[in-house]
């Protein structure tokens, strides 16, 4: 059963970089058949998509966050990465990795907090 | 970008009603719609996808329905452990994602 597990630093100071790892089990990233993305949540807030990439390599990105974001993968390590700039209060959130799909079921991870705060 | 937007924002209903949450999306996203259910402090939790496909375990008090730009989540007989926030999310334009802004649905 596919598994997706979320990891990194649970604090950021302001201005610097958060950086997080999606570790995926029980299944392969090299499948032609999915996409792997981002979405966090704002303390009491909705959900935002952040980004997505295929296990080639090609980046799509929230125009909102684009000009911060960076997603990259690692199929040798089954693992995808995020890494987001200049980071504010307003970028503290719970974050999750997921496995999406067009048609058909996304899974997510249980998510991981990570709060900016000096 | 596809917009979703559902409505209520919010709802209070009790145990035993039936319950009716809307998403309507800015353009046609044909059968591309998932739902999920986020009780406080958890991650989202898949309840259908495909409009209409209830995930494994999900009770089939859930239903899904509607196509193109409408589509609905109905709960037959709410149960006290169904009040939570729920999120339509379209998956048309994959990679690409947008999410509704929720629907808090309360014990009245």
């Amino acid at each position: 059963q596919l598994q997706l597990q979320e990891s990194g630093p649970g604090l950021v100071k302001p201005s610097e970089t958060l950086s997080l790892t999606c570790t995926v089990s029980g299944g392969s990233i090299s499948s032609s058949s999915y996409f792997w993305g981002w979405i966090r949540q704002p303390p009491g807030k909705g959900l935002e998509w952040i980004g997505t990439i295929y296990y080639r390599g090609r980046t799509y990105y929230n125009p909102s966050l684009k000009s911060r974001v960076t997603i990259s993968v690692d199929t040798s390590k089954n693992q995808f990465s995020l890494k987001l700039s200049s980071v504010t209060a307003a970028d503290t959130a719970l974050y999750y990795c997921a496995r999406l799909v067009q048609s058909g079921k996304p899974i997510w991870g249980q998510g991981t907090l990570v709060t900016v705060s000096s | 970008d596809i917009q979703m937007t559902q409505s209520p924002s919010s709802l209070s209903a009790s145990v035993g009603d039936r319950v009716t949450i809307t998403c309507r999306a800015s353009q046609s996203i044909s059968g591309y719609l998932n739902w999920y259910q986020q009780k406080p402090g958890k991650a989202p939790s898949l309840l259908i996808y495909d409009v209409r496909s209830l995930e494994s375990g999900v009770p089939s008090r859930f239903s899904g329905s509607g196509s193109g730009t409408d589509f609905t989540l109905t709960i037959s007989s709410l149960q006290p452990e169904d009040f939570a926030t729920y999120y339509c999310q379209q998956s048309y334009s994959t990679p690409s994602i947008t999410f509704g802004q929720g629907t808090r649905l309360e014990i009245k």
